[in-house]
């Protein structure tokens, strides 16, 4: 059974700074997600690694992924104010059950 | 671009009532899920289904059940609601083969009284 940690759980810093959110998983997982909440609204997908080494950017963030270790990462470059929002991975262990989530890092950018 | 449209933003019940809550996607996916939110749990599985009339149940599921009739449509039935039901329930659809991308509906905010 795929579990999927990621830490920090909450996080909250000022505008300018560099952070990374750190996503470990437990078993084989063949790809790899990253999802934005604002408060009160739904999820929408950020990005979705492939494969060992895949590394997507968008803006101030970037996501990886090291298979091997299983570990994925989102680094946030120079936060702004409106990156603030609960990002959370998800992993999907290959069954029909879809994707399991982490429990989500709240991230909170202040000026 | 695919949508996922759930039929309420908000809902307010009384307990003992049975509610119905909808979701319908447009881009003709097979799998469809139903999760419940919560502070500090993250997201938990309630049902899911990977084709019309067949359902399967999450990590969740006392409490709850779940009708397909058509592939579009996937509904989450609290047969009698309870107070502990009070949740942000997020639909989500995705293609074949399984583990793909989901995409989230809006989400229906649920509060038993």
């Amino acid at each position: 059974e795929l579990k999927v940690e990621q830490n920090p759980l909450f996080l909250s810093m000022q505008e300018g700074k560099n952070y990374t959110i750190y996503c470990n998983y437990s078993t084989t997982s063949d790809r790899l997600y990253w999802y934005r909440q604002d408060p009160g609204k739904s999820l929408e997908s950020l990005f979705v690694l492939l494969s060992n080494g895949a590394v997507k950017q968008e803006g101030r963030l970037m996501a990886s992924l090291d298979t091997k270790a299983r570990l994925s990462t989102l680094h946030i470059t120079a936060a702004v104010h409106d990156l603030s929002a609960t990002y959370f991975c998800a992993g999907s262990g290959g069954g029909a059950d879809g994707l399991t989530f982490g429990k989500g890092t709240h991230l909170i950018i202040q000026p | 671009d695919v949508k996922v449209t759930q039929s309420s933003r908000y809902l307010v019940k009384r307990t003992g009532e049975k509610v119905f809550l909808e979701c319908v996607q447009d881009m003709d996916h097979e799998n469809m899920f139903w999760y419940r939110q919560d502070p500090g749990l993250g997201l938990r599985l309630i049902y899911f289904s990977y084709d019309v009339k067949m359902k399967e149940k999450g990590d969740i599921p006392e409490g709850y059940s779940v009708s397909r009739e058509k592939k579009e449509r996937f509904s989450l039935i609290l047969e009698s609601a309870s107070t502990n039901q009070t949740s942000m329930y997020l639909c989500a659809s995705s293609p074949p083969p399984w583990g793909r991308e989901a995409f989230f509906g809006q989400g229906t905010r649920l509060t038993v009284v």
